[in-house]
């Protein structure tokens, strides 16, 4: 069984702040690892998706790196901004590549 | 582009009854995967299909099933409905389902069960 972990799993920063997050999953048959924007009363969106051992994407002012060798990827904020309020999700693939298994999320909220 | 639409919004069951949930995926994606949210956990993985074939499939009972139809639209059924079935459930599509996609999902079907 595929295990993502992440972590914290809620912070509170001020406008301005800068921020990241962790995702922890097993490195053994790893085929690719996602993060995904979620605010409330919408969709997850779709923010990187990342296949190769040091991979650093970046959009906007969020940016995420990732380390397949000992399981593990950040995520960045950068100057958080109210807007940036969402549960950002991290999941990764399992199931011989077919079954995206996800963390429960790190909460995220952000004051003006 | 229409997004990946999913119909009902809300539903209310009882127990034991049965239920079918629709997703239609963006235009041109093959692959659609369900997944089931309770508060405080993410998504569970229910259900992968690509080209009307199932690819993929969690771990949950024989109550829940799914296909996918030639224009890649796709039904959840759930049967013999339990208190524990509450949940949002979200259809995602992609290109061809692989692990280098993103995936696109839909606003999500709340199924409360009475």
């Amino acid at each position: 069984i595929l295990n993502v972990e992440q972590s914290p799993q809620s912070l509170h920063v001020q406008e301005g702040d800068s921020t990241n997050f962790t995702c922890s999953f097993p490195s053994s048959n790893f085929y690719a690892l996602h993060w995904y924007r979620w605010e409330t009363a919408k969709s997850p969106e779709a923010l990187f998706v990342m296949t190769l051992n040091g991979d650093e994407k970046k959009k906007g002012r969020i940016s995420a790196t990732l380390n397949t060798k000992e399981g593990y990827s950040y995520l960045y904020i950068k100057g958080s901004q109210p807007e940036d309020s969402a549960t950002y999700l991290c999941a990764s693939f399992g199931q011989a590549g077919t079954a995206l298994i996800f963390g429960k999320g790190t909460t995220l909220s952000v004051s003006s | 582009d229409t997004g990946v639409t999913q119909s009902p919004t809300h539903l209310i069951k009882t127990r034991g009854q049965q239920v079918t949930l629709r997703c239609s995926p963006i235009s041109g994606h093959k692959s659609v995967s369900w997944y089931q949210q309770v508060l405080g956990q993410g998504p569970q993985f229910i259900f992968q299909y690509y080209e009307k074939e199932e690819r993929g499939r969690g771990n949950f009972p024989d109550r829940f099933s799914a296909r996918q139809f030639p224009n890649y639209s796709s039904e959840l059924n759930v049967n013999a409905l339990l208190l524990g079935d509450s949940a949002l459930y979200l259809c995602a599509s992609s290109l061809w389902g692989e692990a280098n996609q993103p995936q696109h999902f839909g606003d999500g079907t709340r199924l409360s069960i009475l």
